[in-house]
């Protein structure tokens, strides 16, 4: 197993311009999220998806889509990045929404100039 | 709102040394704690989840506690290694929805060959 994967690793942006930072995982997990870390903030829940079909927000939603057409794939979309998006975003997974371990994936630093 | 704090904010110790490492929080009613290491530039690796019916978990050199009452989670490292070097998370889960996993801000370890 791959386990979570995440692409691109970097990415360097202009205020303005619009991306999708890509998730997917090979454990056949339904719960999905993704989070943001920035310095002194700690981690912090931006979406996620209990199954299929199905998204909600998190703590700090604004500026970010996400969709969920199949359990392996999770996108993270930016319509239009702005500075304060700079940071390392981190994808994770888990069986269920139950009490289980979160799978975290390597993360994309996003420039946003 | 469940709030995580860890302390201390970094440690150095020579190799060899056993150690402790405190994570607090302000609401009891979670289901799991959940601990992460991070090397630098890199995504979280969990190293130990205790359910809340729990008060310890080990794994190798790692021994992880619990005391739901108190509010407060220790993480024990055992004979330290320089390759124990890394920033270690706590984070709680509280049962899903859009608190997801409620991190501290973590505490940066070196341990000096």
């Amino acid at each position: 197993n791959a386990g979570v994967t995440q692409t691109p690793k970097f990415q360097v942006l202009k205020t303005g311009q619009s991306m999708t930072l890509q998730c997917a995982q090979d454990m056949n997990h339904e719960y999905m999220s993704w989070y943001r870390q920035d310095p002194g903030m700690g981690l912090r829940l931006i979406h996620y998806s209990v199954g299929a079909g199905i998204t909600d927000q998190g703590e700090v939603p604004n500026g970010y889509n996400v969709s969920r057409s199949t359990t392996e794939d999770f996108p993270l979309r930016l319509l239009s990045a702005a500075p304060s998006q700079t940071s390392v975003y981190f994808c994770a997974s888990s069986y269920s929404q139950s009490a289980e371990t979160q799978y975290f994936g390597p993360g994309t630093r996003l420039l946003v100039l | 709102k469940q709030e995580v704090t860890q302390i201390p904010a970094a440690l150095s110790v020579p190799e060899g040394e056993n150690l402790v490492l405190n994570c607090s929080f302000t609401d009891s009613a979670i289901y799991n704690l959940q601990w992460f290491r991070q090397d630098p530039g890199k995504g979280l690796t969990s190293l130990l989840l205790i359910q809340s019916s729990q008060r310890e978990q080990t794994s190798g050199r790692l021994n992880a506690s619990l005391d739901k009452s108190s509010g407060r989670s220790t993480l024990y490292i055992a004979a330290s290694q320089p390759g124990d070097s890394a920033t270690y998370l706590c984070a709680i889960w509280g049962g899903g929805g859009a608190d997801g996993l409620t991190f501290g801000k973590g505490t940066h370890l070196i341990i000096q060959p």
